[in-house]
């Protein structure tokens, strides 16, 4: 079974809003990572967040990290048409990364 | 530098047959990884590798499936007397450091093989 989910499943927004996305996970993680995925491509490393950290930013991205809930957001701010993929959250623990199945975004011009 | 790459991208197997899925890791990375995902879904771990020792094979959904990394660089995943449930997306990743340690950097990640077993 997945260690992380996604909430919302789909998101469709328009250009220039933001885009906010959830990962929720079961169990005590070392860090944990967002993934971007275009259709038919591999993933994409967009972001690490330690687990001792609790707010990250990288361009565009804002991950904040919640451990008490084991939860995570990733914000896309001025969203662009180019943004539309689909978005992972990844836990680390023990070497194995665990993924959820996703949020799949539609950024429309 | 040269990314991750597969090969083949993409492959056509009757249920029955041995297929065998290649990776060619970022030079000098020294852990690999191999992941399936199902259309629709998020990527599931299958097996990592640190050189060529395979650590953790926990994620191989049966004996049908092999993973061999002999030289510490390149790998391939084996799947014998493929079944319709094979059919997926075998993703294969590498990362600079040892995994499980506590400060894990980026695994990055080839394009993947499509894997379609009729």
């Amino acid at each position: 079974s997945q260690q992380g989910e996604e909430d919302p499943q789909a998101l469709s927004i328009q250009e220039g809003e933001n885009a906010t996305m959830n990962c929720s996970y079961k169990t005590s993680i070392n860090n944990l990572q967002w993934y971007r995925q275009n259709s038919g491509r591999g993933l994409v490393h967009l972001i690490l967040i330690r687990s001792n950290e609790r707010e990250k930013h990288s361009g565009r991205l804002r991950v904040t990290l919640d451990t008490s809930k084991k939860s995570s957001s990733l914000l896309i701010t001025a969203s662009r048409a180019a943004d539309t993929a689909s978005y992972f959250c990844a836990t680390s623990r023990a070497g194995k990364s665990t993924f959820g199945d996703g949020t799949t975004l539609t950024v429309k011009p | 530098g040269a990314g991750v790459s597969q090969s083949p991208r993409y492959k056509v197997a009757k249920r029955g047959q041995d297929v065998a899925l290649r990776c060619d890791p970022i030079s000098g990375h020294v852990s690999l990884f191999w992941y399936q995902q199902a259309l629709g879904q998020g990527p599931e771990f299958l097996t990592y590798f640190q050189n060529e020792a395979q650590l953790d094979k926990s994620g191989l959904p049966s004996d049908r499936f092999f993973a061999e990394r002999p030289e510490g660089s390149v790998s391939t995943l084996k799947i014998q007397r493929t079944q319709k449930e094979d059919s997926a997306v075998y993703l294969c990743a590498s990362s600079s450091t040892r995994a499980g340690l506590q400060v894990q950097e980026t695994q990055y990640f080839g394009p993947g093989t499509r894997l379609l077993v009729l």
